[in-house]
This record gives structure tokens, sequence and C-alpha cells, in this order.
């Protein structure tokens, strides 16, 4: 069975400083991965998402992350964190013989420090 | 916008009403979805139609029923519904194989 595990409720980084939002999923035979970002009161924001070839993603906003097969992890980064940035981020998991079935993080809060 | 368009994007119910949510994609998908998302809880996969036809349907109580007239157009048709049930509805539609979801607004539903 698909799962995804985001080990952390809630990141705290100060602006301008790194940011990585941790992923790591479980899935049979080579996933699709996904980011998603979600401000309050409003759907989920398309970030960028992982099929294949290079194995480091760049996505909007500045976002980029790291598909890594062998821990099977999907860090979402960022060299530079801003305020704008605080939100909801959900990691997703797409396997290639369950074609439409998305399966999602439970999300991690992040919140940026002025 | 993300090409999803849901109405109503706030819906007000008592627990005998009969009601239905709305989902619009102009992206020309193949694949349309309702989430279910509560506070603190993952959100949970409710129903896929693929083609307009219904391809998972994740153990969702029948007081929930779904209908797809159409690739452009996905319906949450709702009765007898529970407190429980107050929840932000999300709509997704994607292409094929590995496409993104594109997600609308949601609709904030509370059950009274």
């Amino acid at each position: 069975a698909q799962s995804v595990a985001q080990p952390e409720d809630q990141v705290n980084v100060a602006e301008g400083n790194p940011l990585t939002v941790k992923c790591t999923y479980s899935v049979s035979g080579n996933p699709y991965l996904f980011w998603y970002v979600q401000y309050p009161n409003r759907g989920l924001q398309f970030l960028l998402k992982y099929i294949t070839g290079d194995n480091l993603v760049k996505g909007s906003y500045g976002f980029e992350a790291e598909f890594n097969k062998s821990q099977t992890s999907f860090h979402l980064k960022k060299p530079s964190a801003l305020v704008s940035d605080s939100a909801l981020y959900f990691c997703a998991v797409r396997g290639m013989d369950s074609s439409y079935k998305l399966i999602f993080g439970s999300g991690t809060r992040l919140l940026v420090r002025p | 916008e993300t090409g999803v368009t849901q109405t109503p994007r706030h819906l007000v119910m008592g627990m005998t009403n009969k009601k239905s949510l709305k989902c619009e994609q102009h992206l020309g998908h193949n694949a349309m979805y309702w989430y279910k998302q509560s506070a603190k809880k993952p959100l949970e996969l409710m129903f896929v139609y693929s083609l307009e036809e219904r391809v998972e349907n994740n153990s969702v109580p029948s007081r929930f029923s779904p209908e797809c007239p159409n690739s452009s157009h996905l319906f949450l048709h709702l009765h007898t519904l529970q407190p429980e049930d107050s929840a932000l509805y999300l709509c997704a539609s994607s292409r094929n194989t590995g496409g993104a979801a594109f997600f609308g607004q949601g609709t904030r539903l509370t059950v009274v």
C-alpha cells in the first residue's frame, strides 16, 4: 500500500535561512512524488513534482526537492526562506501501478520568523 | 486561479438537508477527485473518476453520493449528514498517469 510520512508537524525557521521540510514515502514500483502548499482557507497549490530524471527538482517560488531512492525520501528545500512562505506543506505520492490514487502526508506547518 | 472552480465556497446545512457541491475544471483533464480535509487529519481521498467512470471509492458513507456527468464536471450530493462531516471538501483534477493534480479552493461545509 502507498503511504507518505511527514515526520514534523511544524518547522520553524528565521527569514533568510535555508529551510527543509521532510517527506518519506512507501510505494511499490517507481513513485511519482509531489509537493503542495496550502494557505489558510484555500485549496492546495501545486509546487513541484518528480517523475523521472534529475534527482533535484526545481519548482515554484524558489522551492526545490531532492529525490533519494535509497532513503525513499523527497525533502522540500529552499535556500532562503521568506515570511510569506509560512503555510501548510503537503507531500504526496502516486505509484505507477495505481495511476489515479494520489495519497497525501499529514502536512507540515512552516513558520518563518521575521 | 488553478483552473478548477468549486461552488459554493461556504455551506451551512442541517442534518436533514440535501445539498450538492459542484466542481468544474477547464484544464482538459480526464480524472477528477473529491478529498475531505478535517482539522488535524491527513487529506482523505473520497472518490476518483477517470473518464467519467468511478475508479475509487474509499469506503465513504452512502450519505455522500458523487456524480460525474462529463469530464469537466463533478458533483458531491449530500444528504442526512452528521456534525462530524463538517470539513473542507476539495475537488481536484489531473491528466493521466504522472500528472499533477490541480485543486479548487474548496467548500467549507458546516453541519449543524
